[in-house]
């Protein structure tokens, strides 16, 4: 594909709900990382994928907070039990060789 | 633990003035280096990356920076920056060496650039 793709665009939720948030990555990439964005954290690491695997995943702040790969290829993050201080963009990231590419991003609003 | 810094959070400039963002990372070892931008309404984008050589870096759109690993600095340079510059700019660093080395990146916290015409 042209560059990382991730859905939905935009998500709103209430309090409590649990969320899916996909990326797929360019392909051939076999990295995949996932970021968060916020206004008083800025950008945050979550997740790294090496292929289907999940080596680091120190930046996941809760066990809220889960992500798998299947495929080598599309990953999803799943936020259970979504709490306010979720609200955030989640950034996909895909890298071959070193330099990560990045999606577009989920703007994540909890209410 | 490792971190990022960015000096300037917000930058305002004319049209053809010259521009220079600080960034200074502290890790001892082996990094690599990246500059991301991320214009109004547009994703994160690759602006130019330090892996290795030369450690002065040329990217995309007349940017450059240059890697001075005693002073742990990687600053962004433009020589005349444009009204369509105005943008975020982020440094990241990716630092370890070999199997020890995820790729995460440890961002700066973002210089919002802004170019008056």
């Amino acid at each position: 594909g042209a560059g990382v793709s991730q859905s939905p665009s935009n998500k709103v939720t209430e309090k409590g709900k649990d969320v899916e948030l996909r990326c797929d990555p360019i392909s051939g990439h076999t990295a995949l990382y996932w970021y968060r964005q916020s206004l008083g954290q800025g950008l945050e690491f979550l997740i790294y994928f090496q292929g289907n695997s999940a080596p680091d995943k120190s930046g996941l702040p809760s066990d809220r907070f889960s992500a798998e790969r299947t495929g080598g290829s599309v990953s999803t993050l799943t936020i259970q039990r979504t709490q306010q201080e979720d609200s955030a963009v989640y950034l996909c990231a895909s890298s071959l060789r070193g330099a990560q590419y990045f999606g577009p991003g989920t703007r994540l609003l909890v209410l | 633990a490792q971190s990022v810094s960015q000096h300037n959070h917000h930058v305002i400039l004319s049209e053809a003035a010259s521009l220079e963002l600080g960034c200074n990372y502290s890790y001892g070892g082996t990094v690599n280096l990246f500059w991301y931008v991320q214009y109004p309404g547009q994703h994160l984008q690759l602006l130019l990356k330090y892996f290795s050589g030369d450690p002065l870096v040329k990217g995309i759109k007349g940017f450059e920076a240059e890697f001075i690993k005693s002073k742990f600095s990687f600053n962004l340079r433009k020589p005349s920056v444009q009204w369509s510059d105005t943008a975020e700019y982020f440094c990241a660093v990716n630092a370890g060496y070999g199997s020890s080395n995820t790729g995460k990146l440890i961002f700066g916290q973002g210089t919002t650039l802004q170019v008056k015409p």
